[in-house]
């Protein structure tokens, strides 16, 4: 257990539904990611935080994708209007300046 | 071309046998490569990280950084059965964010 959560664990969503997830970091880390991981390869970025303030965000995070990370504490990923190629396991990692990102257990989202 | 690219797998090998895996990464400016290991199902687990060229060592784990031919490698020795797992090569490029692998998955046959 690295210390990072995430809720839910798992999400099953019909097509067009919007989902929401969280990610609880390790109290001091300040800086927080998101990526997202299909099966048969490596996690790819989706965006990352530097306290509250949103730094980058890849192509892959289309306009139905947004994120927020209120206060610097807690952060949220939002898909709006669900599609099959949303399915994946979306992962949470966190980074207290020595460069290295502990994940969280991930939430896995089947869209139906 | 991906930044970073591992050797498909799978990879064989019997228990108590070294396992060797090999990433290569693209953006020269990368300064820090990154091990993890990842089970059937689960998230992915830091094993080791390095910055500098040469040997790192921890416990049965080896990373080994060649910078001049964008080469990383990660060597298990005395495998075990419980090592059985997709091991991901990740780099950063000065921007914090990872590049991974699409992981190579060991099996190691008691």
């Amino acid at each position: 257990d690295t210390g990072v959560s995430q809720n839910p664990r798992h999400k099953i969503t019909k097509r067009g539904q919007n989902v929401t997830f969280r990610c609880d970091p390790i109290s001091e880390h300040n800086r927080l990611y998101w990526y997202r991981q299909t099966l048969g390869q490596g996690p790819e970025f989706l965006t990352y935080f530097q306290n509250e303030a949103q730094l980058e965000k890849s192509r892959l995070l289309s306009d139905r994708f947004s994120a927020e990370r209120p206060k610097g504490s807690f952060s949220t990923l939002e898909i709006q209007r669900t599609e099959q190629g949303d399915s994946a396991m979306y992962l949470c990692a966190t980074e207290q300046g020595e460069d290295t990102q502990y994940f969280g257990p991930g939430t896995r989202l089947t869209v139906l | 071309q991906k930044e970073v690219e591992q050797n498909s797998g799978p990879l064989s090998v019997p228990e108590g046998a070294i396992a060797s895996l090999n990433c290569t990464y693209s953006d020269r400016g990368s300064q820090s490569f990154f091990w993890y290991r990842q089970y059937s199902g689960k998230s992915p687990e830091l094993i080791m990280f390095i910055y500098s060229n040469g040997d790192k060592e921890d416990g049965r784990f080896t990373a080994q950084l060649n910078k001049a031919s964008q080469y990383v490698s990660l060597l298990i020795r005395d495998s075990q059965p419980s090592d059985s797992a997709t091991y991901l090569c990740a780099s950063d490029s000065n921007d914090y964010k990872l590049s991974f692998g699409a992981g190579t998955t060991v099996t190691v046959r008691a």
